[in-house]
């Protein structure tokens, strides 16, 4: 079974500038969560989106935005760029069931994004 | 809110033997689930073990265990017969009702041969 793929790999982006970043989940898995690691704050929840709809939010500005697509790809985009958006952006995905059937997160190698 | 505290930053353990990293969250749920996720240079976060909070008993997998004290809302990863390949950083991590995870800062985690 494939895995969660993030793409790109890497981003050099300039103030201003906005975003868009790519996940496609482990095929069957319906819930997409993005996740925001810096040194300085450890790993932050961004966001959910199970079948298309946005399930749970994080504490982002609302610069940081995503979606979700019918076949589960998801993307996330940041607008207006800042330098503090520097960061690892990873992506899991889950099955989407309910916390009694929670099997665990399955996560991308992740996005590297540098504002410059 | 939940939160969840991992207080060492860094351990180191020789190869062959065993560790145990520290963990303690706090919630006022009484449904959720608990993992240690492995985090090597590749950046990719990689489960290591998921306790259920319904569960007494702790899990276990091949060389990592957990010690889940639900009371005191303590959960402990032990490594046994430590590997060069264990060296990374480990999270310990929290999920329960909204199934967002929440993350402790971590524990870099060194393996002397």
């Amino acid at each position: 079974k494939a895995g969660v793929t993030q793409t790109p790999r890497y981003l050099i982006k300039t103030r201003g500038q906005q975003v868009t970043l790519s996940c496609s989940p482990i095929s069957g898995h319906r819930s997409v969560s993005w996740y925001q690691q810096t040194p300085g704050q450890g790993l932050q929840f961004l966001f959910e989106y199970f079948s298309e709809t946005q399930r749970n939010k994080g504490n982002f500005p609302g610069r940081f935005s995503g979606r979700q697509f019918s076949n589960s790809r998801s993307e996330m985009n940041v607008s207006t760029l800042e330098l503090g958006d520097s960061a690892l952006y990873l992506c899991a995905s889950s099955s989407g069931m309910s916390v009694i059937t929670n099997y665990g997160y399955t996560f991308g190698s992740g996005t590297r994004l540098t504002v410059v | 809110a939940q939160t969840v505290t991992q207080s060492q930053p860094e351990m180191s353990v020789q190869e062959a033997e065993t560790v145990t990293l520290s963990c303690t969250y706090d919630t006022s749920e009484s449904d959720y689930y608990l993992f240690w996720y492995k985090q090597p240079p590749s950046r990719q976060m990689i489960l290591v073990i998921r306790q259920e909070a319904y569960k007494q008993q702790n899990a276990t997998e091949n060389r990592f265990s957990v010690n889940f004290q639900k009371a005191a809302k303590s959960f402990s990863l032990k490594i046994s017969d430590s590997q060069l390949g264990d060296a990374a950083m480990y999270f310990c991590a929290y999920t329960g009702a909204n199934s967002k995870l929440t993350f402790g800062k971590g524990i870099t985690l060194s393996v002397r041969p």
